[in-house]
């Protein structure tokens, strides 16, 4: 089946500093990848609809300067927390959206702790 | 690291039929999640066991935690076209700060 590679599984930055989560789809195309967010026992909340070669789409309350997504080539979706402060810390999941736009693929996961 | 495990991966069946789809780890998680997703469309939760032994219905759904909290099933009676997806459980670890997704199992009804 499809894998979707995400990286770092864990990350602990400080405050202040920008963090990139990479996003990739290993073995198929993929132009349209989501990104979520997940807080401790509760489901995962849609951030932001990224497609390749234009800008994300933002789900209401979500701040695009703050999370920025770049969806630079059908393989690669990368999000980019600026200037993390630690209401930041969460789990940040994304899935990848076949060419057919009928199936989507998810990564392990990423867990951001920002100290 | 903790790793869920769904099988099976893919499963094609008439409507009316009965399925179960299970979520196996070597781990123990203080709890876990069913997921069902539909093409396009993100996840939407389904049901959490927290305890093992558990089980939780939902309509046609049954969802059942492993006494030792390894694993998870979800039976699904009578299905319906409607019920097509594809269906993800995750495990939350101990320590509350980290969650696991299986693979995830695709679900066809076909009418």
């Amino acid at each position: 089946g499809a894998v979707v590679s995400q990286h770092p599984s864990r990350v602990i930055c400080k405050s202040g500093t920008s963090v990139k989560i990479e996003c990739r789809s290993l073995d198929f195309q993929a132009t349209t990848m989501f990104w979520y967010r997940q807080f401790p026992k509760q489901s995962l909340m849609l951030m932001a609809t990224s497609n390749e070669g234009s800008k994300a789409t933002y789900e209401q309350g979500v701040e695009k300067d703050k999370f920025l997504i770049n969806h630079a080539s059908l393989t690669l979706s990368t999000l980019t927390v600026t200037s993390a402060h630690p209401e930041d810390s969460s789990f940040y999941i994304c899935s990848a959206l076949d060419r057919e736009g009928t199936e989507a693929f998810f990564g392990q996961g990423t867990r951001l702790t920002v100290v | 690291t903790q790793l869920l495990e769904q099988s099976p991966q893919f499963l094609s069946i008439q409507e009316g039929e009965n399925l179960t789809v299970y979520c196996n780890s070597s781990s123990v998680f203080s709890s876990l999640q069913w997921y069902r997703q539909e093409p396009g469309e993100g996840p939407v939760l389904l049901v959490t066991v927290v305890t093992g032994g558990e089980v939780k219905k939902l309509k046609r759904l049954t969802f059942q935690f492993g006494d030792a909290r390894k694993d998870s099933s979800l039976h699904i009676t009578a299905a319906q076209p409607g019920d097509t997806g594809l269906y993800l459980c995750a495990g939350e670890d101990n320590y509350g700060q980290n969650f696991v997704f299986g693979p995830g199992t695709r679900l066809s009804v076909l009418p």
